[in-house]
This record gives C-alpha cells, sequence and structure tokens, in this order.
C-alpha cells in the first residue's frame, strides 16, 4: 500500500520570502510519480509540479522547485518569492508508474497563508 | 486544451433521494476517469475507477450499489448517489485520464459540493 504523509498541517510565509512544504511517502513501487497539487477556494485542484522517481534530477516549474530524497523517500515543495495568489491547500501525492490510467494517492495536505 | 467539466457545481437535494453528477472531458477522450471524495479539510479519497463500456472497479468500504458509476462514452462518467443520507454530503472531484497518453496526463474537474439535508 501506498502512504503519503504531510506534517504540516498549516503553514504561513511572509510575501516574497520562501518557504519549504515537506512530504514523505511510503511505497514499494520502484518506479513512481510525485506531485504537488494546488487547491484554493475554489477547490479546483491545479497540478504544480510533477517529479519521476527515474530522474535524479529535481523538477523545477518558475518560482516552484521540488527536493526529492528517493532513498528517504521525501518530496518537499519550495515556493521562492512567494504570492498572495500562492495562498491554499496544497497536496503531495503518489502515483505508481504502470501501464495506462493510475489513480493518484494523496497526502493530508498543508495549509498555506502568505502574509502581505 | 485538456478540459473537465463537472455539473452541477452544488447541489442540495433531501434525505433519501438520489442526485447524479456528470464529468465531461470536453476536448479530449478519456477512456479512464476517477472519482474521489473530499470532506471538508480533509484529503482527497479515491472512491472508484470508472473505465468506458465496463463496470467501475469500486476502493474498499465504498458501497456500489450507493455510489453507481456509469461511463458510456468516451467523454462522460456520471456518479449517481442513491438514497443519499447527510452523510454523504461532500465534495466529489472527478478526473479524466487522456487516453493513450501516459498516466500522469489527467485532469481534475471543478469538483461539485453535494449537501444532503
Amino acid at each position: 500500500a501506498q502512504t503519503v504523509t504531510q506534517s504540516q498541517p498549516e503553514m504561513s510565509v511572509q510575501e516574497a520570502e520562501t518557504v519549504t512544504l515537506s512530504c514523505t511517502y511510503d511505497t514499494s513501487e520502484s518506479n513512481y510519480y510525485l506531485f504537488w497539487y494546488k487547491q484554493p477556494p475554489s477547490r479546483q485542484m491545479i497540478l504544480v509540479i510533477r517529479q519521476e522517481a527515474y530522474k535524479q534530477q529535481n523538477a523545477t516549474e518558475n518560482r516552484f522547485s521540488v527536493n526529492f530524497q528517493k532513498a528517504a523517500k521525501s518530496f518537499s515543495l519550495k515556493i521562492s518569492d512567494s504570492q498572495l495568489g500562492d495562498t491554499a491547500m496544497y497536496f503531495c501525492a503518489f502515483m505508481k508508474h504502470l501501464t495506462g490510467a493510475n489513480n493518484l494517492f494523496f497526502g493530508t495536505g498543508t495549509r498555506l497563508t502568505v502574509i502581505p | 486544451g485538456a478540459v473537465v467539466s463537472q455539473h452541477p457545481s452544488w447541489v442540495i437535494c433531501k434525505s433519501g433521494t438520489s442526485v447524479k453528477i456528470e464529468c465531461r472531458s470536453l476536448d479530449f477522450q478519456a477512456t479512464t476517469m476517477f472519482w474521489y471524495r473530499q470532506f471538508p479539510k480533509q484529503s482527497l479519497m479515491l472512491m472508484a475507477t470508472s473505465n468506458e463500456g465496463s463496470k467501475a472497479t469500486y476502493e474498499q468500504g465504498v458501497e456500489k450499489d450507493k455510489f453507481l458509476i456509469n461511463h458510456a462514452s468516451l467523454t462522460l462518467s456520471t456518479l449517481t448517489v442513491t438514497s443519499a443520507h447527510p452523510e454523504d454530503s461532500s465534495f466529489y472531484i472527478c478526473s479524466a485520464h487522456l487516453g493513450g497518453r501516459t498516466g500522469y496526463e489527467q485532469y481534475f474537474g471543478p469538483g461539485t459540493r453535494l449537501t444532503v439535508t
């Protein structure tokens, strides 16, 4: 079974500062994907960033980057130059790397508030 | 591209009635759709996997006779909550897999808030 753990229920950061959200996971799979999704008040799930487990290089998307430590099963999200629009729930998620469509396993989420 | 819609966005129904929620992929074909449930301030939990033209696969603990899923076409999956009760009140979200592409290419609908009175 796959489990995803987010140990920070809530976090806050000053606008323009940097914040890191933590995520750990447990799996016996050797190949998989990891994701960070953002859920703003509208509740629409928005993909922030994706990491393939077989890639050693950490993924980056503009102000968002991850620190992927496969051996430690850790997958943290760093948000640089935080903006007010970053205020949202952030979910870490795991997906098996199998042929065809696969569902996501979500963590419990971290509520991030960006303070002006 | 890759837009998924859900209808309705919010529905209120009386206890004992049934309600149908639609999930549509607007600009792509989705052979597989996933239905998730999200309780207030909680995470998304997979309810079932819906495959076009075949029976849905339900997660352990999800009553298949209560949550009827029909994936009749490559662009539409429906979730019907039968004999709804207040404890079924929740936020229901679907995601659609872009057929023929890698497993991670799936897109979420905006969700449906169900309130059972």
